[in-house]
């Protein structure tokens, strides 16, 4: 389908890991990126990942990457209160500009 | 250095009346896009600007939605007449020109009564 799928909703504790999920639509979309929006603000850039890579580590986040399965994760360790957002992931299908986001996973960390 | 800078923040006015919104993206990003984001939805692209030129406008509803990007700089998104059903936040974002990465603005959320 032309949808990119993720779970809505995400519960964790403080200090746990955090593992959101994405299924996306094109095996070859080029980029794949991860973007965190707090309430009221914009979409900012967490990380990204290039699809002749399977795993990026950027300090706590985790980026796994099946295209077989077109499965995008994001891991977070150590989860924090203030990770506690909405977490969209993305795809840039070749030849285009285009990203094609998700609906967004909620998670919320709890004290 | 500053991020993309989108005006108003928020916008309340009524069914019919026309609305603008302006985004300035960060220097040096020469691709600019508008996105509309719907409530508990991902934000989906409205139109896409190379300098001055809009290259993609394959999403925006011309009928009622119009774009301006005159120097190749700041972009302005227009609304004429705004209806219910566009109450929405209006999402700026720029790029370099290989758009390998989209930084967003703090978007626009407008409200139609």
């Amino acid at each position: 389908g032309e949808d990119v799928e993720q779970s809505l909703f995400l519960s964790v504790r403080e200090g746990d890991s955090s593992v959101i999920n994405c299924t996306y639509t094109d095996s070859s979309s080029t980029y794949l990126y991860w973007y965190k929006q707090e309430p009221g603000a914009g979409l900012q850039l967490l990380t990204y990942i290039f699809s002749n890579m399977d795993m990026k580590q950027d300090q706590r986040l985790t980026v796994l990457l099946n295209k077989k399965d077109k499965h995008l994760s994001l891991r977070i360790a150590d989860t924090q209160t203030g990770d506690s957002a909405i977490y969209f992931c993305a795809e840039r299908p070749p030849g285009t500009y285009k990203y094609i986001f998700g609906t967004g996973t909620r998670l919320k960390v709890l004290a | 250095e500053a991020g993309v800078v989108q005006s108003p923040r928020y916008k309340i006015i009524e069914k019919k009346q026309p609305v603008a919104f302006w985004c300035n993206p960060i220097s040096g990003h020469n691709t600019l896009y508008w996105y509309l984001q719907n409530l508990g939805q991902g934000p989906e692209l409205l139109i896409r600007y190379e300098n001055e030129e809009a290259v993609d406008d394959s999403q925006l509803p011309k009928d009622r939605f119009s774009a301006e990007r005159l120097k190749g700089v700041d972009s302005t998104l227009k609304i004429q007449p705004a209806e219910l059903g566009d109450s929405a936040v209006y999402l700026c974002a720029s790029s370099t020109s290989t758009g390998e990465t989209q930084y967003f603005g703090p978007g626009t959320r407008l409200l139609v009564l």
